[in-house]
């Protein structure tokens, strides 16, 4: 089936720093990539939806400024965190969709401390 | 609303066992409903996919069930091994290009 990677799978980093993870669909094309945000024992939120080579479309109460997503090609899009602060320590998940479905990659752990 | 409700929230049973996880979801108009595992620490994978005029799709171990008409769906998993501990998610789409629907999933523990 469809893989998707993250990296890293795991990141420790100090307030006021900035974060970038990225999510690659390794054997297929995905023109549209999906950010989700899971805090424990809960359900994924949709944070925001990317096209390649356009804008992001972020949900209701995710700011865009914080959370950068740029989709640049059809295999990467990437998340950067800005001046991350220990509220948005989270369990980090992309999505990727082509015809025959969405794919989820495992994760990344983000801890600000 | 659209919603995708979950039960139990959580269930420990005994390895070999088998059990049933049930998921009622509200969402309309319709395009499928996927049964995700979900490990520790780790992304969701697909377990199964159906459609409207699916009923029923297996996955070794792993049965699922769909009733379109009443909005209700079941997980069967049958012979319970220890790796079978994680959360079981519930997800359904809507027309085709909307967002999945996530339930809050089960968690689920098996002992030996």
């Amino acid at each position: 089936g469809a893989v998707v990677s993250q990296h890293p799978s795991r990141v420790i980093c100090k307030s006021g720093t900035s974060v970038k993870i990225e999510c690659r669909s390794l054997d297929f094309q995905a023109t549209t990539m999906f950010w989700y945000r899971q805090f424990p024992k809960q359900s994924l939120m949709l944070m925001a939806t990317s096209n390649e080579g356009s804008k992001a479309t972020y949900e209701q109460g995710v700011e865009k400024d914080k959370f950068l997503i740029n989709h640049a090609s059809l295999t990467l899009s990437t998340l950067t965190v800005t001046s991350a602060h220990p509220e948005d320590s989270s369990f980090y998940i992309c999505s990727a969709r082509d015809g025959g479905g969405q794919f989820f990659g495992p994760g990344t752990r983000l801890t600000v401390l | 609303k659209n919603q995708v409700e979950q039960s139990p929230q959580s269930l420990i049973i005994l390895e070999g066992k088998n059990c049933t996880l049930q998921c009622n979801y509200t969402v309309s108009p319709f395009s499928n409903l996927r049964w995700y595992k979900q490990d520790t620490g780790r992304g969701p994978v697909s377990l199964t996919i159906m459609t409207f005029s699916e009923n029923t799709k297996s996955n070794g171990r792993y049965t699922a069930t769909l009733d379109a008409d009443t909005k209700q769906s079941s997980l069967h998993i049958t012979a319970s091994q220890l790796s079978d501990s994680a959360s079981y998610i519930c997800v359904v789409s809507g027309q085709a290009g909307t967002a999945l629907i996530f339930g809050k999933g089960t968690t689920l523990s098996v002992s030996s």
